[in-house]
């Protein structure tokens, strides 16, 4: 069974930075592209990033809203990966969910989430 | 970038009717489409995806259709745990690569 369990989420300043990890079990991680899809709250889905697996070179794309702030990355020997979010503003306080790629276009399977608040 | 448009915003209907949510893309994605579920305080589930292929362990009430830019996802002989956010999903990859969710259907079950 597919298991995607988020960490890492908490309180923060708005300026400051947190890294979310992802720890996936119950399929073969490395053979498979992840995402990291955000929920503001009472708001709609926003894709944040995905990275591909190795054999494809690894590529990492972000949506807008995070570019050259986040940064997606990934460590197939411990099949996790992270979000390192820095210079967090108020509009990125969310719900955070990891997913696994599906089919090249869309999620597969979804973690719980972790929540970030960024607030003074 | 392509712009997903969900109709309508709110559903209400009764157990045992059939729900009829819209999505409408600002340009053809073909049948690159995918249907999430949310149910409160949960995590989304895939649904449907390429239009109209349910997901592993999706029941048959569930059907999605369409092409080019306007889909449907149908939901038959509604039940209570259908209640939801309902949301369309598709991918580009026109450099930059990225993915765009619709802004939501909610369902409510009477």
């Amino acid at each position: 069974e597919v298991q995607l369990v988020e960490f890492g989420g908490g309180l923060v300043k708005p300026g400051e930075s947190l890294r979310l990890s992802c720890a996936a079990s119950g399929f073969t991680f490395s053979n498979v592209w992840m995402n990291w899809v955000r929920q503001a709250p009472g708001k709609g889905l926003e894709w944040v990033g995905r990275v591909k697996t190795k054999d494809v070179g690894g590529i990492i794309d972000y949506g807008a809203p995070v570019e050259g702030r986040f940064t997606i990355s990934r460590d197939d020997s411990k099949s996790t990966i992270y979000l390192q979010m820095n210079n967090l503003r108020p509009e990125d306080t969310a719900m955070y969910y990891c997913a696994t790629d599906f089919s090249t276009r869309y999620m597969g399977s979804w973690g719980q989430g972790t929540l970030v608040t960024v607030s003074s | 970038e392509i712009v997903l448009t969900q109709s309508p915003a709110t559903l209400s209907l009764s157990p045992g009717e059939g729900a009829t949510l819209s999505c409408r893309a600002s340009q053809s994605i073909s049948r690159y489409l995918a249907w999430y579920q949310q149910k409160p305080g949960q995590a989304p589930r895939l649904l449907i995806y390429d239009a109209s292929n349910r997901a592993t362990g999706i029941p048959a009430r569930f059907s999605g259709s369409g092409s080019g830019s306007d889909f449907i996802l149908t939901i038959s002989s509604l039940e209570p745990e259908d209640s939801a956010v309902y949301y369309c999903q598709q991918h580009s990859n026109w450099p930059p690569s990225m993915y765009t969710f619709g802004q939501g259907t909610k369902l409510e079950i009477k």
